[in-house]
């Protein structure tokens, strides 16, 4: 079964940008993608986007394109999100997560604290 | 603003019943066969439950059971446990030609007394 290993957490000040990473191990399936969610203090599970390893396409929820970019690296099987113009809402924590249709495995999840 | 509406909080004794709703409407969790529970212990990654309405992942308890009718679909959760204390989360999928949605409801909170 694929895990997935999230990077560390993350300050940022206002207006910066974070790159959170996403190691995923094991074998990932045509029809399987890598989502990335977040969730803010005292709120629930937000959807962002997800990327298809193994071509590279990608969706994005509405409110995010434009301001959040996945990819990927297969030489070392790592997804990275990347969000931009950082504002205080941002602050949650970051979930990547693989499945076909749902998130079948889930990472440990990554804290990003925007603060000035 | 969840586009599904969960319940936000829920209890039961040990060895009770409790059903979450959550509902949407005809145009999200009503259309979408693709619904799916999450149950998250604050800290930890969430775990798949359900998919599929009705379908449990390999190793999750039989305890937990999927149902949908409408635009409301409902996890039951049977012989309250005091490890299912928890976060649960429903979600649904809809694909669309050259978008998708990926709905949450805002989560039940769900304290074993």
């Amino acid at each position: 079964q694929v895990q997935l290993v999230q990077s560390g957490t993350e300050v940022k000040k206002p207006g910066a940008s974070v790159r959170v990473s996403c190691l995923f191990s094991g074998s990932i399936f045509p029809g399987s993608y890598i989502y990335w969610l977040r969730q803010a203090p005292g709120q629930g599970l937000e959807w962002m986007g997800w990327i298809n390893p193994n071509d590279g396409g990608t969706q994005y929820k509405e409110i995010f394109q434009g301001r959040v970019t996945l990819t990927r690296d297969m030489s070392i099987t790592t997804a990275y999100m990347e969000v931009s113009s950082l504002k205080s809402d941002d602050t949650a924590m970051y979930f990547c997560a693989e499945g076909p249709y749902y998130m079948d495995v889930w990472g440990q999840g990554t804290t990003v604290i925007v603060s000035s | 603003q969840s586009a599904l509406t969960q319940p936000a909080s829920l209890s039961g004794s040990p060895g009770q019943s409790i059903t979450i709703s959550c509902t949407g409407n005809s145009s999200d969790l009503g259309a979408s066969g693709s619904v799916s529970w999450y149950q998250h212990h604050p800290g930890r990654a969430p775990k798949l439950l359900i998919y599929n309405v009705i379908s449990r992942p390999s190793g999750v308890s039989h305890r937990f059971s999927g149902s949908k009718s409408g635009n409301t679909a409902s996890l039951t959760i049977s012989g309250l446990q005091t490890e299912d204390e928890a976060d649960y989360y429903c979600s649904s999928y809809s694909r669309g030609n050259t978008l998708d949605n990926i709905f949450f409801g805002g989560g039940t909170k769900v304290t074993v007394l």
